[in-house]
């Protein structure tokens, strides 16, 4: 059985920083592409990164480039996403979300399997 | 970056009605497009792949259809479990992989 837990969320104030992390099972990690996906309260969902199988290849949504750095352990089967320069728009649950296909070196195509999140507030 | 829209944001129906709801996009993902269903407290859950490919496990009420720029999802006949969020993704344009606003199917 797939499974990923989320873990690493909490109150930040802005400016500050976080790393979420993301533990997988019940599947080859290394195999597949990974994603953090966010929704802010009561919003729709946002893709925010993305990382390659093997992690060589990482990828960001325009909003949160430069301040978010994605990152896998695939001998811990873990998924991270070290969060800088935290601002009050970054507030939202974070899912890690595993991509439905694997494709060697593509990005993420959907997104099958998902954690429960964990939720990020940034406030002062 | 491709925009998706859904319409309607929400949906009122009762248990056993067809509901059939919408996603456009801003230009053409041929058929690279998912729908996903997403209770309250709950992370997302993938129905739908490639605009009419069930995945694994959903039952066979749901269905999707379109290419191009037009999408659907129809619930053939609600069932109470079904009341949720429904969002549409692309995947043809990368990146972003970008996600529709999302439709609302509450209980009349």
């Amino acid at each position: 059985e797939v499974q990923l837990l989320e873990s690493g969320g909490g109150l930040v104030q802005p400016g500050g920083s976080l790393r979420l992390s993301c533990a997988a099972s019940g599947f080859t990690f290394s195999s597949y592409a990974m994603s953090w996906v966010r929704q802010a309260p009561g919003k729709g969902l946002e893709w925010v990164s993305a990382i390659s199988g093997s992690g060589g290849s990482t990828y960001y949504a325009d909003s949160v480039k430069g301040r978010f750095t994605i990152s896998r352990d695939n001998a811990k089967n873990s998924l991270y996403l070290q969060i800088d320069s935290l601002r009050a728009e970054d507030t939202a649950v974070y899912y890690c979300a595993k991509a439905f296909t694997m494709v060697r070196g593509a990005p993420p195509d959907y997104f099958d399997y998902w954690g429960q999140g964990t939720l990020v507030t940034v406030s002062s | 970056e491709i925009v998706l829209t859904q319409s309607p944001a929400t949906l009122s129906l009762s248990p056993g009605e067809r509901a059939t709801l919408s996603c456009r996009a801003s230009q053409s993902v041929s058929s690279y497009l998912a729908w996903y269903q997403q209770k309250p407290g709950q992370a997302p859950r993938l129905l739908i792949y490639d605009a009419s490919n069930r995945a694994t496990g959903i039952p066979a009420r749901f269905s999707g259809s379109g290419s191009g720029t037009d999408f659907t999802l129809t619930i053939s006949s609600l069932e109470p479990e079904d009341f949720a969020v429904y969002y549409c993704q692309q995947r043809s344009n990368w990146p972003p992989r970008t996600f529709g606003p999302g439709t609302k199917v509450d209980i009349k």
